[in-house]
């Protein structure tokens, strides 16, 4: 019934280890997204993903890297781990990319790197 | 590059009045379109409205209205009826047309809705 989803809802990690994030939507969506929130609740697109292709890389450092299995998984696997990772990260999907399409958002990933 | 501003940090409202959240868009772009989001205290973000920049007419969805006034340049959020339930972040967002879709965040509204 979820329209995306993501796993794990809370994540709690120790500085400098590896690992992911995974979401999925069933709604048949063309285009995915990573957000992620920082801790004054701002907001900042991070990937794009269009039919597995990325369109959008914005300045992330790359111990980020996101996997596109297929059109409905959109995967974030971030290495070395540092404490200013800790944010919510957001997955996203919208019909395809034209302006008018919303997107919606799954419920989050706290990610919190001690 | 565009860019949204929300001036109003918090905003308080007592129950069955109506409340508008400010967001000014600042983009060269001519095709945009325009999004607020509530975000409540249980972390999920809900897509609450949209008006594209072409569009005639203001955007209305249920309670929420969208006041887009093109040549100012802003896209204010009226809540009608407010209820406690609306007690929440408010984000305005914006897209332009070949910017990979990406959306562009304002910093956010928080709204609370007083007895």
């Amino acid at each position: 019934d979820t329209a995306v989803s993501q796993t794990p809802k809370y994540l709690v990690t120790q500085m400098g280890n590896d690992k992911s994030i995974k979401c999925e939507q069933n709604l048949g969506h063309d285009t995915m997204y990573w957000y992620k929130q920082d801790s004054k609740k701002f907001l900042k697109i991070m990937f794009s993903y269009n039919n597995k292709e990325l369109i959008i890389n914005e300045t992330v450092p790359n111990r980020f890297s996101p996997k596109s299995p297929d059109k409905a998984h959109l995967n974030l696997h971030i290495n070395s781990l540092e404490l200013g990772d800790s944010a919510v990260y957001f997955c996203a999907s919208s019909q395809r990319v034209w302006t008018a399409d919303t997107q919606y958002f799954g419920p989050g990933t706290r990610l919190t790197v001690l | 590059a565009q860019k949204i501003t929300q001036t109003q940090p918090g905003m308080f409202v007592q129950e069955k009045e109506a409340v508008t959240l400010d967001c000014t868009y600042d983009t060269s772009d001519p095709s945009y379109g325009l999004f607020w989001y509530k975000q409540p205290s249980s972390g999920e973000m809900i897509f609450l409205i949209y008006q594209g920049s072409y569009d005639q007419q203001n955007a209305t969805e249920g309670r929420y209205s969208l006041n887009f006034q093109k040549a100012r340049k802003s896209a204010n959020l009226v809540i009608s009826a407010s209820q406690l339930g609306d007690s929440a972040m408010y984000f305005c967002a914006m897209k332009i047309t070949g910017g990979g879709n990406k959306l562009t965040f304002g910093t956010g509204t928080q709204l609370k809705v007083e007895l």
